[in-house]
């Protein structure tokens, strides 16, 4: 099974300022998709972001980037210009292309931003 | 945007005795549902897929037996905790399939709290 590794369990941001959230997988498929959820207080999952694993371009979302690794299994989130509102929960996901596949989430990053 | 509702939002409900928890999609199609588990400042944990007019595949350590999934309709999928008991105080969250693509919705979690 697929598993996706997210070491940090907190960090913190002064506003305004930049974060980078990592997250590391493994499977042996070729063909997935990789996103960042976020989960705040109101426990809504909120899709952040997504990413395409045959694409090599990083996707971005206007304040939101990811660094994807492909060979390395990485795909860390980078939040530029961090807002009191970006404080949540963070979770990496994985999932296998094709149609009805389950997400497999990281253990999460809480993230909190210093006003 | 695509929309799942869940409800109950919350929960309480007394030992032994049963709770439905209903995730309707609003303006799609879902054949699959996914039902997740999240306890407390953890990840999201697969319980069961469920697609529209057959039965339900667990994961493994999942009591199918307890945890009763319908999904008898596109947009209709129900999560029965049955018999339940403090141990099955958790947040419980659905998520569906959006069309052909890539894209899932998440319904916005049912936090359930057995006495």
């Amino acid at each position: 099974a697929q598993t996706v590794t997210q070491s940090q369990p907190e960090m913190s941001v002064q506003e305004a300022e930049t974060v980078t959230l990592s997250c590391t997988y493994d499977t042996s498929e070729s063909d997935y998709y990789l996103f960042w959820y976020k989960q705040p207080p109101s426990r809504q999952m909120i899709l952040v972001i997504r990413q395409e694993a045959y694409k090599q371009q990083n996707a971005t979302e206007n304040r939101f980037s990811v660094n994807f690794q492909k060979a390395a299994k990485s795909f860390s989130l980078k939040i530029s210009d961090s807002q009191l509102g970006d404080a949540a929960m963070y979770f990496c996901a994985y999932r296998s292309a094709g149609t009805g596949n389950q997400f497999y989430f990281g253990t999460g990053t809480s993230l909190t931003v210093i006003p | 945007g695509a929309v799942v509702s869940q409800h109950p939002s919350r929960v309480i409900c007394k030992s032994g005795t049963s709770v439905k928890i209903e995730c309707r999609s609003l303006d799609f199609q879902a054949t699959t549902m996914f039902w997740y588990r999240q306890f407390p400042k953890q990840s999201l944990m697969l319980m069961a897929t469920s697609n529209e007019g057959s039965k339900a595949t667990y994961e493994q350590g999942v009591e199918k037996d307890k945890f009763l999934i319908n999904h008898a309709s596109l947009t209709l999928s129900t999560l029965t905790v049955t018999s339940a008991h403090p141990e099955d105080s958790s947040f419980y969250i659905c998520s569906a399939r959006v069309g052909l693509g890539y894209g899932y919705t998440f319904g916005s979690g049912t936090r359930l709290t057995v006495v």
